[in-house]
């Protein structure tokens, strides 16, 4: 199975800033990844596909990069509704497997 | 529009067996490239990918699981339906169901809000 290893698990940022997630794979996944926003209480919300395709509806500041084992999800100017969980999930194999998670907290 | 509702018991007693029905309205699982899958939550925890049936009746399963779960699918009621057995307070968790939209992308377009299943005597 392909471990999915993200980076930070959690994060302190500001209003206005610039965040970075990374996303790591334990092998090569191509472009097979996806990114999810998650509210508490909430489920999970396709942001991005196929490592940089926008998800209809997703704003522009959400964007992704990479491929082959290592991919970031970046976030250009952090606004409040952005406060969530975010996880990484590669579709190239079977089974499918998810990051553990990244906080983005409010400083 | 596309929408998912999980339904099942909250609560379920250790070894027995969690029968959850998801239900579906705006997609049809007959067609082509379409799948629904299960994904669940432990409190506070990371998502766990467990099993997706797609249009064609293909089923998968997560390996560590298998030996426990079962999908199924009703094309004319809109419902797709997961069994897990023995049920053990580890499996405590929300339970998830989504709409995965093309064969070879089992990435989840379409959440359902999620149904907690405790698991305790």
């Amino acid at each position: 199975a392909i471990r999915m290893t993200q980076s930070p698990s959690s994060l302190s940022a500001s209003t206005g800033d610039r965040v970075t997630i990374t996303c790591r794979a334990s092998q090569g996944i191509s472009s097979y990844l996806a990114w999810y926003q998650q509210k508490p209480g909430k489920a999970p919300k396709l942001l991005i596909y196929a490592a940089s395709t926008l998800q209809s509806g997703v704003p522009s500041r959400f964007s992704g990069s990479g491929s082959g084992t290592d991919f970031t999800l970046t976030i250009s100017c952090l606004q409040s509704e952005d406060f969530a969980t975010y996880y990484c999930q590669q579709y190239y194999s079977y089974p499918p497997s998810f990051g553990q998670g990244t906080k983005v907290e409010i400083k | 529009q596309i929408t998912l509702k999980e339904s099942g018991p909250t609560l379920v007693k250790p070894t027995q067996t969690l029968t959850l029905t998801c239900t579906f309205s705006g997609f049809s699982l007959s067609t082509s490239g379409v799948g629904v899958g299960w994904i669940r939550q432990p409190p506070g925890k990371a998502l766990e990918w467990l099993a997706l049936i797609y249009w064609d009746d293909d089923k998968r399963y997560s390996p560590s699981l298998k030996s426990r779960l079962t999908i199924t699918k009703d094309t004319s009621k809109n419902q797709v339906v997961l069994t897990m057995t023995n049920m053990d307070p580890v499996d405590t968790a929300t339970y998830y169901c989504a709409q995965s939209r093309d064969y070879g992308d089992s990435y989840f377009d379409y959440w359902g809000q999620g149904t907690l299943v405790t698991v305790s005597s």
